[in-house]
């Protein structure tokens, strides 16, 4: 069965800090990644995705891409408490749907 | 403002009752998609429809339904047939490539509870 994994946390992170956010999936035929943020009680916001090997910046957040290893992180630099939520990773099957991991829940401490 | 709009935000039901969920698009995306997500659970894929007047089941579909007469609009039946129907529910629509996937966009969702 194809699955994305994540640690649910949660993670704490001191503000001001690198918060990483991991996930690795198990259908070598993925083409795209995901990264959403998800705020207690709202939809998913899509924040990052990611088709190439290597890393992807947009501002404060990188997406790093590993496909060998299967393997794909978010990094947010100078986390701020706003920045506290889940992130939900998500990867394409063969059919173009996505599979979604549970989440990690991130607690940025002031 | 395009975006995705779902209706209504909080739903309350007796069980043994239908109930539709609303969900319309004006971002002129051709795929729609319905997802239900627990409490500390990831997204399962409910119903999906990559065109109007054609739809395919997800991984949950027993006790749900849905149409898509307008491109704009996938409304979700859950239906008395669904056995644990309380949940968030969530519509989400992309664009289509038959080179790849393109991002999923989500609406505000709909909480629904039955009793």
């Amino acid at each position: 069965q194809k699955e994305v994994e994540q640690n649910s946390g949660p993670l704490s992170v001191p503000e001001g800090a690198i918060a990483s956010l991991n996930c690795t999936y198990s259908d070598r035929g993925s083409q795209s990644f995901f990264w959403y943020r998800q705020y207690s009680g709202k939809s998913p916001e899509l924040i990052m995705s990611i088709y190439s090997n290597g890393d992807k910046e947009d501002g404060r957040f990188t997406a790093q891409l590993n496909k060998a290893s299967q393997y794909v992180s978010l990094l947010i630099r100078d986390s701020q408490p706003s920045d506290s939520a889940t992130y939900l990773c998500a990867s394409t099957d063969s059919n173009y749907q996505l599979i979604w991991g549970a989440g990690t829940k991130l607690i940025i401490k002031p | 403002d395009g975006g995705i709009t779902q209706s209504p935000k909080y739903l309350f039901r007796k069980e043994g009752q239908n109930v539709t969920l609303s969900c319309e698009q004006n971002l002129n995306h051709d795929a729609m998609y319905w997802y239900r997500q627990d409490p500390g659970q990831g997204l399962r894929l409910i119903y999906y429809s990559q065109i109007v007047n054609d739809f395919q089941k997800g991984d949950i579909a027993e006790g749900y339904s849905v149409s898509r007469e307008k491109k704009e609009s996938f409304p979700l039946t859950v239906t008395s047939a669904q056995k644990n129907p309380t949940a968030f529910y969530l519509c989400a629509s992309s664009r289509v490539s038959t080179g790849g996937m393109y991002e999923q966009y989500f609406g505000p969702g709909t909480r629904l509870t039955v009793t």
